[in-house]
């Protein structure tokens, strides 16, 4: 597509349920983030993959989070039992190694999660 | 470890007043640096790079930013702020390695422009 693009735009949840966040990246972007940004916050790293691997999941802040991605493409970041500190806007972004904008990080809108 | 620091959260300032916004980097292997602002309300977009060449880039904008090796930073200005630049900026690095590439951001500095 266009741009990155993560579904759905807002979730709320009740405490105690999972969730599971979509983002759809650029066409060709090898490389995919994740992070998480609470109210008046900066960004939190949460795991970086590079294809459908996972060189980088130091951020992820319990193992309550996972993350996969398939086909080079589609990833999925699961909560498992959501808390209430998990209330935060969770932001997708992507970038390619070769072409027109190299190395840039393109961002989705973000998926606002609020458990209650 | 590679790592980006901002060196400041928040930095309020007076319209028409300069402002530097002050990012520093670690690492030991060649280096992309990027700025990018996220408005009030919406997603983060790019503001400049520096990918090589000059090692002075500028925005559309009228900000500046400067890479010094030396000092490994990348500090980000504008001569004369506007109550429109309020906004969170933050500093990136792209590392790059025979396992691909990798894009390592700093906290953010929330530029507050006041009248």
């Amino acid at each position: 597509g266009a741009g990155v693009s993560q579904s759905p735009s807002n979730k709320v949840t009740e405490k105690g349920k999972d969730v599971e966040l979509r983002c759809d990246p650029i066409s060709g972007h090898t490389a995919l983030y994740w992070y998480r940004q609470r109210l008046g916050q900066g960004l939190e790293f949460l795991i970086y993959f590079q294809g459908n691997s996972a060189p980088d999941k130091s951020g992820l802040p319990s193992d309550r989070f996972s993350a996969e991605r398939t086909g080079e493409s589609v990833s999925t970041l699961t909560i498992q039992r959501t808390q209430q500190e998990d209330s935060a806007v969770y932001l997708c972004a992507s970038s390619s190694g070769s072409g027109t904008g190299v190395y840039q990080a393109f961002f989705g809108q973000g998926t606002r999660l609020t458990v209650v | 470890a590679q790592s980006v620091t901002q060196l400041d959260s928040q930095v309020p300032v007076f319209e028409e007043a300069p402002v530097e916004l002050r990012c520093n980097y670690s690492s030991s292997v060649s280096v992309y640096l990027f700025w990018y602002v996220q408005y009030p309300n919406q997603g983060l977009q790019l503001l400049l790079k520096y990918l090589s060449g000059s090692t002075l880039v500028e925005s559309i904008n009228g900000f500046e930013a400067e890479f010094n090796k030396s000092q490994t930073s990348f500090h980000l200005r504008k001569p004369s702020v506007h109550i429109s630049d309020t906004a969170e900026y933050f500093c990136a690095v792209t590392l790059t390695g025979t396992g691909g590439f990798k894009t390592i951001f700093g906290a953010g500095t929330r530029l507050f422009v006041k009248a």
